[in-house]
């Protein structure tokens, strides 16, 4: 079983629609970070969170370390936000690692 | 602007050959690492630093070196390639000291492909 699970790992929607990808993790961590990665595209990090809600814009992180789980909404979902979302997990042992998702492709249509 | 250079962005190669993967940031970050990212697998781990002249290997280091004699580089080593390191290759950096900041900045990545 993988540390990092994602779901779902493909999403379709239409275009305004709130959105939301869930991520879990089963290992202990000093920090959750969300990238995004649009097609062909260099990974840019969107959150890092460490407990409660980040938001930036129309994009809104969430994280509850008790449950190990952490969710990332898109409200009002536009074209552009089509991409692959990572969730990515920063190990607490030993040296500074993080531990990746599978990626959720989300796709916004017009 | 600050951040992260990744050279080259496209690369083909033929097995058997080497060559050195181009990263170099100029955050003052302290930890540097590289990534592979494969359909279906994910981005893995290959090498990462916590500071001049200390490295440590990752989930895949096999075939790959590394070095940072510098704060600022971390060049990727692959020593002979085989077609199984056909990969998107990705380097990132972040602050590591305790109580800074965790955040991470990624390179626009390497497309490798070996023949």
């Amino acid at each position: 079983k993988n540390e990092v699970e994602q779901s779902p790992q493909n999403l379709t929607a239409q275009e305004g629609e709130f959105i939301t990808i869930n991520c879990s993790y089963s290992v202990g961590i000093s920090a959750l970070h969300w990238l995004q990665q649009h097609p062909g595209g260099g990974i840019v990090s969107l959150f890092m969170l460490s407990s409660g809600k980040k938001k930036h814009g129309r994009l809104i992180a969430t994280i509850n370390i008790q449950e190990k789980h952490s969710s990332l909404h898109i409200t009002a979902s536009h074209p552009r936000d089509s991409a692959v979302y990572i969730c990515a997990a920063l190990k607490v042992q030993g040296a500074q690692k993080l531990v990746f998702g599978q990626g959720t492709r989300l796709t916004i249509n017009p | 602007n600050a951040g992260v250079t990744q050279t080259p962005k496209f690369q083909v190669l033929k097995t058997g050959q080497s060559m050195t993967l181009q990263c170099a940031q100029d955050m003052n970050h302290e930890y540097m690492s590289w990534y592979r990212q494969d359909p279906g697998m994910g981005l893995r781990l290959i090498h990462y630093s916590v500071g001049a002249g200390i490295t440590d290997q990752g989930e895949v280091p096999n075939g790959y070196n590394v070095s940072r004699s510098t704060t600022e580089d971390f060049p990727l080593r692959l020593l002979s390639a085989a077609p199984s390191q056909t990969s998107v290759y990705f380097c990132a950096s972040s602050s590591y000291k305790a109580g800074r900041d965790y955040g991470y900045t990624f390179g626009s990545g390497t497309r490798l492909t070996v023949v």
